[in-house]
């Protein structure tokens, strides 16, 4: 079953502009994931976020977790051309479905013109 | 480098027929996984093999089993393809069950005619 929402579904920016992506849970979670997909290509893992951090960075990444409203945010700084991409959050459960189910959202696709 | 491979990139088969996708693996991981991704939506979980351990998600079709026959190598046999089964199929691995990052092959993209 579907876990996390991405929002907004699609986002276009001119390059050197910052994106920002929005990912709603309902259930409690171990940690939240996000993860980049090229167009027909494999999933990438970015970055992991517990649930009892609220901020993480990782080069022009800044992610957000916010527990309490069951939300998370990902932040890509100068953005450039070669990071259009779609990008997915995924929730590890912290309790109740498969061992190590990993439940992706429908992804924001990320378009970044030169 | 280690990875996760994936083989074919692209299958077509027809209505019907049955087709194997392939994944291999040098990360010497204990548990690989199999998603199903269809256009614009999120990857779907088909199962999963903790070692020999064969785990199936409850609303997997039928249609769809798995062989992992050494650690390396893992396969996805679709039975009888049907049009609905026409997606991307992402195959996955992590060190040991419930671990925290999944690593991930290219794809295969699957074309049922």
């Amino acid at each position: 079953s579907q876990q996390g929402e991405e929002d907004p579904q699609a986002l276009s920016i001119q390059e050197g502009e910052n994106a920002t992506m929005n990912c709603s849970y309902k259930t409690s979670i171990n940690n939240l994931q996000w993860y980049r997909q090229n167009s027909g290509r494999g999933l990438v893992h970015l970055i992991l976020i517990r649930s009892n951090e609220r901020e993480k960075h990782s080069g022009r990444l800044r992610v957000t977790l916010d527990t309490s409203k069951k939300s998370s945010s990902l932040l890509i700084t100068a953005s450039r051309a070669a990071d259009t991409a779609s990008y997915f959050c995924a929730t590890h459960p912290g309790y109740g479905g498969s061992q190590g189910n990993l439940i992706f959202g429908k992804g924001t696709k990320l378009s970044v013109k030169p | 480098d280690a990875m996760v491979i994936q083989n074919p990139r692209y299958q077509v088969t027809q209505f019907g027929k049955p087709v194997t996708l392939s994944c291999s693996q040098t990360l010497n991981h204990n548990v690989m996984y199999w998603y199903q991704q269809k256009s614009s939506q999120a990857p779907k979980l088909l199962f999963h093999y903790y070692d020999k351990d064969f785990n199936n998600e409850a609303d997997t079709p039928d249609n769809f089993q798995s062989r992992r026959p050494n650690t390396s190598f893992c396969f996805l046999d679709i039975r009888s393809p049907g049009l609905g089964d026409a997606a991307m199929y992402l195959c996955a691995t992590s060190t040991f069950l419930g671990a925290e990052t999944q690593y991930f092959g290219p794809g295969t993209r699957l074309l049922v005619l």
